[in-house]
């Protein structure tokens, strides 16, 4: 089935250091890939949508200059949190939708960000 | 804006027996997609059902069913037979047609127990 790779699984850094997060898809290409926050016991929440070859889309809320978001190829996008503050910890989640049409999505298995 | 509510933070069951995890959604389009997924201590998203919702069938994956309440807009997942690898986060989502987004609920919390 569809693969979706994300690292690191874990991270500290420190505040004001900027942390680059990668997913990739391993067996299908993905024109589109999608970024969610999930904060200890809630829910995910979307951050951006990530399209290859253009800029990314942010819901409402995010600060597209603090998460950069890259979509260089069908099968990598790269979420960096730049000058990142404690409010930045969280759990980071990415997920890539078959270019199939089926609406299979696949999520990768999270990245643990803490800032310190 | 369409919304997701699972009004049940917890639940737990015993191995074998079945339980039903709730979930509701609000909206006003017609041609939209449900999803239950699982999320173990591994923080892993599974997916574990999809529907459509043109399709008045019910879905079912083994052990797993769904009960699609349209006019209702209730979409409750049935766990049958439970397992201890069912222990879990469960999260209900909505996905409108011709989007790719997913909103999800708030998640229910599932323990299986011996």
């Amino acid at each position: 089935g569809a693969v979706v790779s994300q690292h690191p699984s874990r991270v500290i850094c420190k505040s004001g250091t900027s942390v680059k997060i990668e997913c990739r898809s391993l067996d299908f290409q993905a024109t589109t890939m999608f970024w969610y926050r999930q904060f200890p016991k809630q829910s995910l929440m979307l951050m951006a949508t990530s399209n290859e070859g253009s800029k990314a889309t942010y819901e409402q809320g995010v600060e597209k200059d603090k998460f950069l978001i890259n979509h260089a190829s069908l099968t990598l996008s790269t979420l960096t949190v730049t000058s990142a503050h404690p409010e930045d910890s969280s759990f980071y989640i990415c997920s890539a939708r078959e270019s199939s049409g089926n609406y299979g999505y696949t999520f990768g298995s999270g990245t643990r960000l803490t800032v310190v | 804006a369409q919304t997701v509510t699972q009004s049940q933070p917890e639940m737990s069951v015993q191995e074998a027996e079945t339980v039903t995890l709730s979930c509701t959604y609000d909206t006003s389009e017609n041609n939209y997609y449900l999803f239950w997924y699982k999320q173990p201590p591994s923080r892993q998203m599974i997916l574990v059902i999809r529907q459509e919702a043109y399709k008045q069938q019910n879905a079912t994956e083994n052990r797993f069913s769904v009960n699609f309440q349209k006019a209702a807009k209730s979409f409750s997942l049935k766990i049958s037979d439970s397992q201890l690898g069912d222990t879990a986060m469960y999260f209900c989502a909505f996905m409108k047609q011709d989007t790719d987004k997913l909103i999800f609920g708030t998640g229910t919390r599932l323990q299986v127990f011996p």
